[in-house]
């Protein structure tokens, strides 16, 4: 099966500045890579998601970027705001099946924005 | 459009007793998968339903179970709980079950196991 490896499992940024998170999957046949964010007492929203057969994605002050040789992806957010203070989790799905059903989620990171 | 709807939100139930959560999908959604989050061991997969048919399972006891009707609704039950089964149970659908449809999430039912 998968494992997602997340990197850090905490991030603290000065407002403005910018933030990467790191996840590293083990199945070379991934080819999905969905990024959530999840507030306190929410449920985790999808923000950004990228295929395999493409190398970086943008939406807005967030991108990611991916890495197939590596087996690595990264999520970076630019100009942060406190509103972008929440817990985010990458995903890659586990291939035994054609099922989306089985996302494996990495531990999380924990964004904490300063003013 | 309604989003993914979880009920309820919060549970208290004692070691021993069974529970049932529910989770209507958005609308003309058919899959259904569940998902269990504790601080330590993340968010990890429970199973998926698809067209009332179990698609997926994840590496859950068997007091973990689930269904899903006709209208996509689905629900899960846990028997028999355990201290240990108190975590935030967190509902995803999607338009099909395959390699492009994206999961959305509902903001879950926090059990506490007493």
């Amino acid at each position: 099966g998968e494992n997602v490896e997340q990197h850090p499992s905490t991030l603290s940024v000065q407002e403005g500045d910018s933030a990467v998170i790191k996840c590293t999957y083990s199945d070379s046949a991934s080819n999905y890579f969905p990024w959530y964010k999840q507030e306190l007492g929410k449920g985790p929203q999808l923000i950004i998601d990228i295929r395999s057969n493409v190398g970086e994605k943008k939406d807005q002050r967030i991108a990611v970027t991916l890495n197939k040789t590596a087996k690595h992806f990264s999520l970076h957010i630019t100009e942060t705001q406190p509103e972008d203070s929440a817990v985010y989790f990458c995903a890659a799905p586990a291939l035994t099946t054609d099922s989306w059903g089985k996302l494996q989620f990495g531990a999380g990171t924990q964004v904490v924005v300063t003013p | 459009k309604a989003g993914v709807t979880q009920t309820p939100r919060y549970l208290i139930k004692t070691r021993g007793q069974q529970v049932t959560l529910s989770c209507s999908p958005i609308s003309g959604h058919r899959s259904v998968s569940w998902y269990q989050q504790t601080p330590g061991q993340g968010l990890q997969f429970l199973f998926e339903y698809f067209s009332e048919t179990q698609r997926n399972k994840g590496n859950f006891p068997g007091r973990f179970s689930g269904r899903q009707f006709s209208n996509s609704r689905s629900e899960m039950n846990v028997s028999t709980l355990e201290l240990g089964d108190s975590a935030l149970y967190l509902c995803a659908s999607s338009w099909g079950s395959g390699s492009k449809n994206i999961q959305y999430f509902g903001a879950g039912t926090r059990l506490s196991v007493l």
